[in-house]
């Protein structure tokens, strides 16, 4: 089956750092997908991705779909204490009728 | 407020214990997907539902069975319940394009 490789595994910076995370996979995707959990809750999209290329903006929130439809990678930009909580990367192909997900990034940020 | 929803958010049973766990999706939306998620694991794909019909599966164990309803709302039955299943259920719904998935707020299961 697809797997994602969802790098790294944990950060932890310092408020105001700018952070960046990436997910890998074998398989091409069609769509990649941010999310943000917070504890007890839901993931919450946060940038989706349609186009291999496509550069979007969501805020402090940087997200590109690699050209070779492999990777995808997040960038947060002057972090804060509210950006704290898992980070997942979802890619979905053509065929599966479901998404793939990383293992998430916990990203714990020091004030 | 993703629009999707979940029932009952908290849940407490017993090892050989059956439950059923509700999801209403987006307005519209007619695929409806169901995870589990283990502490601090990443989120498993359990089982798609589009209109009705079933669409994927993925890791979910054959004590566990879903379905979906004409009125478009799911059910995630667990049965024989395991210490071990104790976990976090979320159901999420998509559009008929399925580009993009929103998730509910989850249904936490702790089995005693």
């Amino acid at each position: 089956g697809q797997q994602l490789n969802q790098s790294p595994q944990s950060m932890f910076i310092q408020e105001g750092e700018d952070v960046s995370m990436n997910c890998t996979s074998s398989s091409i995707f069609n769509t990649w997908l941010w999310y943000k959990q917070e504890p007890g809750e839901g993931p919450v999209l946060l940038i989706a991705l349609y186009k291999a290329g496509e550069l979007t903006s969501n805020g402090r929130l940087t997200a590109q779909f690699g050209i070779t439809r492999k990777d995808s990678f997040l960038n947060i930009s002057a972090s804060i204490p509210s950006d704290v909580g898992i980070y997942f990367c979802a890619g979905r192909g053509g065929n599966a009728g479901k998404s793939t997900f990383g293992d998430g990034t916990t990203l714990t940020v020091k004030p | 407020d993703s629009g999707v929803t979940q029932t009952p958010k908290h849940l407490i049973t017993a090892t050989g214990q059956r439950v059923t766990l509700r999801c209403s999706p987006r307005s519209g939306d007619l695929s409806v997907y169901w995870y589990q998620q283990s502490l601090d694991q990443g989120l498993q794909f359990l089982i798609h539902y589009y209109n009705g019909e079933e669409r994927a599966k993925g890791n979910i164990l054959e004590r566990f069975s879903a379905q979906q309803f004409p009125d478009l709302h799911s059910e995630l039955n667990l049965s024989s319940l395991e210490l071990g299943d104790s976990a976090l259920y979320f159901c999420a719904s998509s559009d008929t394009g399925g580009n993009t998935i929103y998730f509910g707020e989850g249904s936490w299961l702790t089995v005693v």
